[in-house]
């Protein structure tokens, strides 16, 4: 079975453009996480969604939005790109949205802002 | 505010030995899960092994183990037998049960090498 699969691997902008960054989950997996890494630390929380529902939102600027498809698949969008957006993007799916429901991490997109 | 702290920036272990990596977290809830992922230099994350709060026996998963003090807001992560296939960062997480959101609070992760 296919893991977690988002695109692209990696992507290069300029200060005040936008970014699209997609996200596939397992098959079955109705939820949909996303987390910001920038270089050195933790993952840090932006979205999530659950039958194409957001279900919550981290501490990030409206610049960040996101949205669920039908298929459960999602995207993540930045507008008005800083340098300080620049870090690996990850995707998490899950089943649902239970406590100890575990999340499985696609690859990351590497999204860098020059 | 919850917060995940490990303290641990790197560390080495030579191969076959055990290595022990702290964490520490913060919550005033009393139900919650704890778990430990590895992100090897691919860069996927894998869970490594989870635990629920609520369980006193602390979980076990082959050569991984956790020692849980639920007073002490402690999470470590044992590793025995340690393998060059364990070089990776180990991120411990936490998992709030009553906001509403089941989202993830990281540490900040530790870099974890194996020698032979």
């Amino acid at each position: 079975d296919a893991g977690v699969t988002q695109s692209p691997t990696h992507l290069i902008k300029t200060r005040g453009q936008h970014v699209t960054l997609r996200c596939s989950p397992i098959s079955g997996h109705k939820s949909v996480s996303w987390y910001q890494q920038v270089l050195g630390q933790g993952p840090q929380f932006i979205f999530q969604y659950y039958e194409k529902e957001e279900r919550g939102r981290g501490n990030f600027p409206d610049r960040f939005s996101a949205r669920q498809f039908p298929n459960y698949s999602s995207e993540l969008n930045v507008n008005a790109l800083l340098l300080g957006d620049s870090a690996l993007y990850l995707c998490a799916s899950s089943l649902g949205v239970r406590t100890g429901n575990e999340q499985f991490f696609g690859p990351g997109t590497r999204l860098t802002v020059l | 505010a919850q917060t995940v702290t490990q303290s641990q920036p790197e560390m080495s272990v030579q191969e076959a030995e055990t290595v022990t990596l702290s964490c520490t977290y913060d919550t005033s809830e009393n139900n919650y899960y704890l778990f430990w992922y590895k992100q090897p230099p691919s860069r996927q994350m894998i869970l490594v092994i989870r635990q629920e709060a609520y369980k006193q026996q602390n979980a076990t998963e082959n050569r991984f183990s956790v020692n849980f003090q639920k007073a002490a807001k402690s999470f470590s992560l044992k590793i025995s037998d340690s393998q060059l296939g364990d070089t990776a960062m180990y991120f411990c997480a936490f998992m709030p049960s009553t906001s509403g959101t089941y989202k993830y609070i990281f540490g900040t992760g530790t870099r974890l090498k194996v020698l032979a």
